[in-house]
């Protein structure tokens, strides 16, 4: 069965600490593993990662996958409260009627940031 | 602005209604999806259609219905025979012209059942 697996599922931080958020995968037909952060609403897009061991970075958040060990890391660097929010991968598997494939998530991380 | 909207924002049901929550896309995106959410859960999938006229069940349909007569429009009914619905619905949509294919979500629609 197909899952999506995170950990931990939630954590405390002070501001200014360094975050690991991970996700392993066991999705057949994988093509592609997405991060996804969300405040109360509606998940907004982080990264996609396709290809093993090419970081991805936006400002303080980094992302690394490893196709052979099937995990993904989310890294976030001098966190700030407002970092606070679930933060979900999902794995995007495509099958062989479709065009545009399936996201399967995982539980998510819960991230608090004090002050 | 391109994007996803849904409606209604909050839409409370009594026991045994049926209701319909919408979602409409104007970035020409052909996959279009549901997903419900319950408290410390991630999105599960309810149903997907790649094309107009044609959709399918995802991991937890039982209970719901769907159409796609037009591709800007995913209309999701939840139906009488759908026994926990209270939960955080949430439509998004692919298609050329994301950055890498990714889902974009719209605002989201708390159904809660009295």
């Amino acid at each position: 069965e197909d899952k999506v697996v995170q950990s931990p599922l939630s954590l405390v931080v002070h501001e200014g600490d360094t975050v690991t958020l991970n996700c392993s995968y066991e999705v057949t037909n994988f093509r592609s593993l997405l991060w996804y952060k969300q405040e109360k609403k509606a998940p907004t897009f982080l990264f996609m990662l396709t290809s093993s061991g090419i970081e991805k970075k936006s400002g303080r958040l980094s992302s690394i996958l490893d196709k052979k060990e099937l995990f993904s890391i989310l890294n976030i660097t001098a966190t700030q409260t407002g970092d606070s929010a679930i933060y979900l991968c999902a794995s995007l598997w495509v099958g062989t009627t479709d065009s545009w494939g399936k996201l399967q998530f995982g539980a998510g991380t819960q991230v608090v940031v004090t002050p | 602005d391109g994007g996803i909207t849904q409606s209604p924002k909050y839409l409370f049901r009594k026991e045994g209604q049926n209701v319909t929550l919408s979602c409409e896309q104007n970035l020409n995106h052909d996959a279009m999806y549901w997903y419900r959410q319950d408290p410390g859960q991630g999105l599960r999938l309810i149903y997907y259609s790649q094309i107009v006229n044609d959709f399918q069940k995802g991991d937890i349909a039982e209970g719901y219905s769907v159409s796609r007569e037009k591709k800007e429009s995913f209309p999701l009914t939840v139906t009488s025979a759908q026994k926990n619905p209270t939960a955080f619905y949430l439509c998004a949509s692919i298609g050329a012209g994301g950055v890498g294919n990714e889902q974009f979500f719209g605002p989201g629609t708390r159904l809660t059942v009295l």
